[in-house]
């Protein structure tokens, strides 16, 4: 069975542009959560969405924002991008929408010159 | 304000060993703990975790303690193997949220 898959797996972008990071989860599951892991720290918590709405939202700016599809899928937008955007985001997604069973995707790694 | 704390960034270990890995937390409303581990170009894969009603939780080589009136928790690994050699990750959940320490790097040496 695959596992919760993330595109792209590596990105560079320059400051004030716009990323689009890519997320399917496990096959069945409808919750999908996003975090954002920067170097030396562990990973924190951007959005998780569950049933397609908006389950739960971290402490970030409004520059992030994400969305879920019908087939449970999940984008995450940031835009004007920042030196501290650089980090490893990472996707976990789960059958219900207790973090408790989360299965982590390998992340994407994005770097802000 | 990190609500979840790893004090030790790494942790050497001899193989057949005991690993013990500490956490620290400061929220009481925190209802349940996950320790998670991971290596390098992967995500974070699920360990253990343990209730906040409980104090004790063990599944094979892995027991996680929890003293809830020191709001400490421990992960110990017996006996340790090299494959065990990762990045864990104390993670606990609260208010919608999933908060993670900064991980502890335990290398087991064969």
């Amino acid at each position: 069975d695959a596992g919760v898959t993330q595109s792209p797996t590596h990105l560079i972008k320059t400051r004030g542009q716009h990323v689009t990071l890519r997320c399917s989860p496990i096959s069945g599951h409808k919750s999908v959560s996003w975090y954002q892991q920067v170097l030396g720290q562990g990973p924190q918590f951007i959005f998780q969405y569950y049933e397609k709405e908006e389950r739960g939202r971290g402490n970030f700016p409004d520059r992030f924002s994400a969305r879920q599809f019908p087939n449970y899928s999940s984008e995450l937008n940031v835009n004007a991008l920042l030196l501290g955007d650089s980090a490893l985001y990472l996707c976990a997604s789960s059958l219900t929408a207790d973090k408790e069973t989360q299965y982590f995707g390998p992340g994407t790694r994005l770097l802000v010159l | 304000d990190q609500q979840v704390k790893q004090n030790s960034p790494s942790l050497s270990v001899q193989e057949g060993r005991i690993s013990i890995l500490n956490c620290d937390y400061t929220n009481s409303m925190f209802d349940y703990f996950l320790w998670y581990k991971k290596y390098p170009a992967e995500g974070p894969t699920f360990l253990i975790s343990i209730s906040s009603i409980k104090d004790k939780n063990e599944d094979g080589r892995f027991t996680v303690f929890l003293n809830k009136s020191a709001k400490h928790l421990s992960l110990h690994i017996v006996p340790s193997q090299p494959g065990d050699s990762a990045v864990y990750f104390c993670a606990a959940t609260g208010a919608n949220n999933l908060f993670f320490g900064t991980g502890t790097r335990l290398t087991v040496i064969p």
